[in-house]
């Protein structure tokens, strides 16, 4: 069964504060996502990484993937208010065909940045 | 715009009645979507996995009888929640593969918060 694991759940962050999160998954997978959830809402895409080393930048946001390792990171960069959300690492598992858009899930991080 | 939408986003239904959710695929055909359900401050887990013609594969511990899913075509598919109690209530959102134009990109719809009272 597949396990993916979050760390941590809750940060709460300064405004131009650096910080990491960690994204930990338990089988083989090449496909790893991020996503954005705000309060009463849907998820909103970030980053989908495919490969080992791959890393994807977008604004204050870099993600990247380590197959080897099993370890997804997504890197906050001098952090402001907006970038308070959910933010979710899925996996998809690895048995090809239409399973690719079966996911499993992180348990989300709270990220709430304050002045 | 959206690409995958869901209706309605809210709804509000007595204990025992059915209630009906649909995901649309708006632009793309969609052999395959996903049901998934979120409490709140909780993460997405997955219900089943809707397959165009035929029936859905649902994950372990989900009453198929209570979560119908109908794929009827390749841009629509429903769940229905029967006989519906306050425990069923909760956030449920769609999400479907666009193989042509991004195979690697999961669309979510915008989600459906159902209450039951």
């Amino acid at each position: 069964e597949l396990k993916v694991e979050q760390n941590p759940l809750f940060l709460s962050m300064q405004e131009g504060k650096n910080y990491t999160i960690y994204c930990n998954y338990s089988t083989t997978s090449d496909r790893l996502y991020w996503y954005r959830q705000d309060p009463g809402k849907s998820l909103e895409s970030l980053f989908v990484l495919l490969s080992n080393g791959a890393v994807k930048q977008e604004g204050r946001l870099m993600a990247s993937l380590d197959t080897k390792a099993r370890l997804s990171t997504l890197h906050i960069t001098a952090a402001v208010h907006d970038l308070s959300a959910t933010y979710f690492c899925a996996v998809a598992i690895s048995a090809g065909g239409t399973s690719y858009g079966k996911l499993t899930f992180g348990q989300g991080t709270i990220l709430t940045v304050h002045p | 715009g959206a690409v995958v939408s869901q209706h309605p986003s809210r709804v509000i239904c007595k204990s025992g009645t059915s209630v009906k959710i649909e995901c649309r695929s708006l632009d793309f055909q969609a052999t395959t979507m996903f049901w998934y359900r979120q409490f709140p401050k909780k993460s997405l887990m997955l219900m089943a996995t809707s397959n165009e013609g035929s029936k859905a594969t649902y994950e372990q511990g989900v009453e198929k009888d209570k979560f119908l899913i109908n794929h009827a075509s390749l841009t629509l598919s429903t769940l229905t929640v029967t006989s519906a109690h306050p425990e069923d209530s909760s956030f449920y959102i769609c999400s479907a593969r666009d193989r042509g134009r991004s195979g690697n990109t999961i669309y979510f719809g915008e989600g459906s918060w159902l209450t039951v009272v």
